[in-house]
C-alpha cells in the first residue's frame, strides 16, 4: 500500500465549479498535512496546510482532515483556468524527522473556462 | 523573500559521466532536501541534510551522493549517470522549526542522460 495517495485525474472542472481533491495515507499517527500546487515545468509551491481535525479555510481554498478516516481533501470554490495544475497531497509522519514529508502522486486539475 | 536556486535548468549528459547538482538557498535554512520526480510516480525524496556535513539516505539514494559543506549549499552527485536517471530534480529546504514547516522548492533541473 502506498503511503500517501491521490487519485491522478485528470480532474476536469466547468470555470465557477467546485473543484475537489482527495487525498488518503496509510501511517495513522501522521501530524501535518499540505497541499501544494505545481504548474506545469514549475516546482511546487504551498497553498494550504493542516494539522487538526475539521476545516480550514483560506480564501477559494478549505483544507478539510479527518485523522479518523486518515483522509484529507482539497476544495477550490469558483475554480479559475489559473487554477489547473497538478496538486500534490504531502504527509508528514509520525516517525518523520528533520521535516521530512511524503508526497503523493499529484491530481491534475483542468478548469474548463 | 524566500529564495531556493538551482544551478541548471537543463541539463544533457553522456551515460557514464558524473554529474553535479548545485542548490543553494539564503534562508539560513536547517534542512535540505533532494528529490526527484517523474511522471506517474509523484516527488520521490534520494537525500537530505539535517546540518553542515550531515545527510541521511531518502527512499531512492542508489546512483546517488550528496554533499553540504556550507549550510546554504547541498550538492548531489551522480557518479555515473545512467538512462534512468534521466528525470525532473527539485531541490527544498526547510527552516527546522517541526513537522509543519513548509518546503520551499527551487525552480529544478531537468536532466537528459543520453
Amino acid at each position: 500500500q502506498k503511503e500517501v495517495e491521490q487519485n491522478s485525474g485528470p480532474l476536469s472542472v466547468p470555470e465557477g465549479a467546485i473543484a475537489s481533491l482527495n487525498c488518503t495515507y496509510s501511517d495513522r499517527g501522521s501530524q501535518s498535512f499540505f497541499w501544494y500546487r505545481q504548474y506545469s515545468g514549475k516546482s511546487p509551491e504551498l497553498i494550504m496546510s493542516i494539522y487538526s481535525n475539521g476545516d480550514k479555510e483560506d480564501g477559494r481554498f478549505t483544507a478539510q482532515l479527518n485523522k479518523a478516516s486518515q483522509y484529507v481533501s482539497l476544495l477550490i470554490r469558483d475554480s479559475q483556468p489559473s487554477d489547473s495544475a497538478t496538486y500534490l497531497c504531502a504527509v508528514n509522519g509520525a516517525m518523520a524527522s528533520y521535516d521530512k514529508v511524503i508526497f503523493g502522486p499529484g491530481t491534475s486539475l483542468s478548469v474548463i473556462p | 523573500d524566500v529564495k531556493v536556486t538551482q544551478s541548471s535548468r537543463y541539463l544533457v549528459k553522456r551515460t557514464g559521466e558524473k554529474v553535479f547538482l548545485e542548490c543553494v538557498q539564503d534562508m539560513d535554512h536547517e534542512n535540505m532536501f533532494w528529490y526527484r520526480q517523474d511522471p506517474g510516480l509523484g516527488l520521490r525524496l534520494i537525500y537530505f541534510s539535517y546540518d553542515v556535513k550531515m545527510k541521511e539516505k531518502g527512499d531512492i539514494p542508489e546512483g546517488y551522493s550528496v554533499s553540504r559543506e556550507k549550510k546554504e549549499r547541498f550538492s548531489l552527485i551522480l557518479e555515473s549517470a545512467s538512462t534512468n536517471q534521466t528525470s525532473m530534480y527539485l531541490c527544498a529546504s526547510t527552516s527546522g522549526g517541526g513537522p509543519w514547516e513548509t518546503q520551499y522548492f527551487g525552480p529544478g533541473t531537468r536532466l537528459l542522460v543520453l
